[in-house]
């Protein structure tokens, strides 16, 4: 069974640093890109880029790009989003998901649960 | 980057309404584009994908069509669980874009 599980929510204060994550399981990790959406409270969905994981390749959305940093380590089949600077406006639910691929790329299928961060004084 | 505008942006419908919902591509996608359906607090849930492709396991009343670049999904006989929150996302090209969401309510 294909699964995604995110990390837990996170409560931190503005200027400190996050790494969330997010592991596959039940299917070839390096075969599948892993995308990040963002939901800010009460808004609609948002894509931040994605990562393919067998060879680490990276795209980013230029609303997004220089703010996070997407990575994943294969040994443990788990992509990551961090930030090094936390702004209040970063406080939102974030979600991963894969990228399948039958013949051609599709949207993806398989979705993380979420993490919610949230980031107050 | 190519928009995806959505509309309408909510309705009111009853059980057994037929709805449909709209996205429109600021440039050509191919059929790169998928329909999901989210409750609160929960994450999307796929319900079409290459534009007409339904996903295994949902309903046969959602269906989903492309003309050009505009894009429909239809609920042919809308149910009482059918009350969410639909968006769509076209991944033709980078940076993906989502369409701005459509909430669907009770009458």
């Amino acid at each position: 069974e294909v699964q995604l599980v995110q990390s837990g929510a996170e409560v931190k204060k503005p200027g400190e640093s996050l790494k969330i994550s997010c592991q596959g399981s039940g299917y070839s990790f390096t075969s599948y890109w892993i995308g990040w959406v963002r939901q800010m409270p009460g808004k609609g969905l948002e894509w931040m880029g994605i990562i393919y994981p067998g060879d680490s390749d990276t795209k980013y959305s230029p609303s997004f790009q220089g703010q996070v940093t997407i990575s994943a380590d294969k040994s443990i089949t788990t992509a990551y989003l961090q930030w090094s600077s936390l702004k209040a406006s970063d406080t939102a639910m974030y979600y991963c998901a894969r990228r399948p691929f039958d013949g051609s790329y599709l949207s993806p299928d398989y979705w993380g649960q979420g993490t919610l961060v949230t980031v107050s004084s | 980057d190519i928009q995806m505008t959505q509309s309408p942006s909510s309705l009111s419908a009853s059980v057994g309404d037929r709805v449909t919902i709209t996205c429109r591509a600021s440039q050509g996608i191919r059929n790169d584009l998928g329909w999901y359906q989210q409750k609160p607090g929960k994450a999307p849930k796929r319900l079409i994908y290459a534009a007409s492709s339904l996903q295994s396991g949902v309903p046969s009343r959602f269906s989903g069509s492309a003309s050009g670049t505009e894009f429909t999904l239809t609920i042919s006989s809308l149910q009482p669980e059918d009350f969410a929150t639909y968006y769509c996302l076209q991944h033709n090209s980078y940076p993906w874009t989502f369409g701005q969401g459509t909430k669907v309510e009770i009458k």
